[in-house]
């Protein structure tokens, strides 16, 4: 398994503002990925974090708005920009850990983010 | 096109009694399933999950699974109920190393 952190925790920001996100995790995982999971929704995967690289997008999600870094194997973080009340959202750290031939992803405590 | 569904979005059930928690996937191939947890204000915690093998599972916290690919289903289950297991339950596909589908959440609410 991985034990994930996040900072911050959680963070009330004014719109216009930018916040960075933190994640760090405990041992050297291949992926990592960055989650958005809105009040009462399921989670919506942003992007994936690659190391030395730029960061692979999902549909809806740009560069400009979630810039992410990950300078190495066990850190990476999200910018959430020029922030507006849809922003509001918690945002979740995941990694992969290839157990075998197998892959189990696990997941930081979240950034609970209020945007007013 | 890769999917889950948990069709049931809140239940209640009394403390003691069981609780089937039901998913429903649509994969091309043989998908690895999980269940994960979600306690009020707190991250994902894997319950369990399903690759290979014995399509019966068992996870954390007295948690079982059962794959039945003729049904495209790993419905989620537990004996007796804690007060602590009310939480919010999802349902997730694994279809490659970088793709996981979740389902949409079932919250559990657990009566005295």
């Amino acid at each position: 398994s991985a034990v994930i952190s996040q900072k911050p925790s959680r963070d009330i920001c004014q719109r216009g503002t930018s916040l960075t996100i933190q994640c760090q995790v405990d041992s050297q995982v291949t992926m990592m990925f960055w989650y958005r999971q809105q009040p009462g929704q399921s989670l919506t995967l942003i992007a994936t974090a690659n190391q030395g690289s730029e960061a692979t997008y999902e549909s809806g999600f740009v560069i400009d708005k979630f810039p992410i870094s990950r300078p190495n194997l066990t850190f990476s973080t999200l910018t959430v920009s020029n922030m507006s009340p849809e922003d509001s959202s918690i945002y979740l750290c995941s990694v992969v850990t290839a157990q075998g031939l197998t892959d189990t992803q696990y997941f930081g405590p979240g950034t609970r983010l209020t945007v007013l | 096109a890769q999917s889950v569904t948990q069709p049931d979005i809140h239940i209640t059930v009394s403390e003691g009694a069981s609780l089937e928690l039901r998913c429903n996937y649509s994969y091309g191939a043989t998908p690895y399933l999980f269940w994960y947890v979600q306690s009020p204000g707190q991250g994902l915690q894997l319950l369990l999950k399903y690759f290979s093998g014995d399509t019966l599972v068992q996870g954390i916290k007295g948690f079982e699974a059962e794959f039945k690919r003729s049904q495209s289903s790993f419905n989620l289950r537990k004996p007796s109920v804690h007060w602590s297991d009310a939480a919010e339950y999802f349902c997730a596909v694994g279809a490659g190393f970088n793709k996981f589908y979740f389902g949409s959440g079932t919250k559990l609410n657990v009566k005295p």
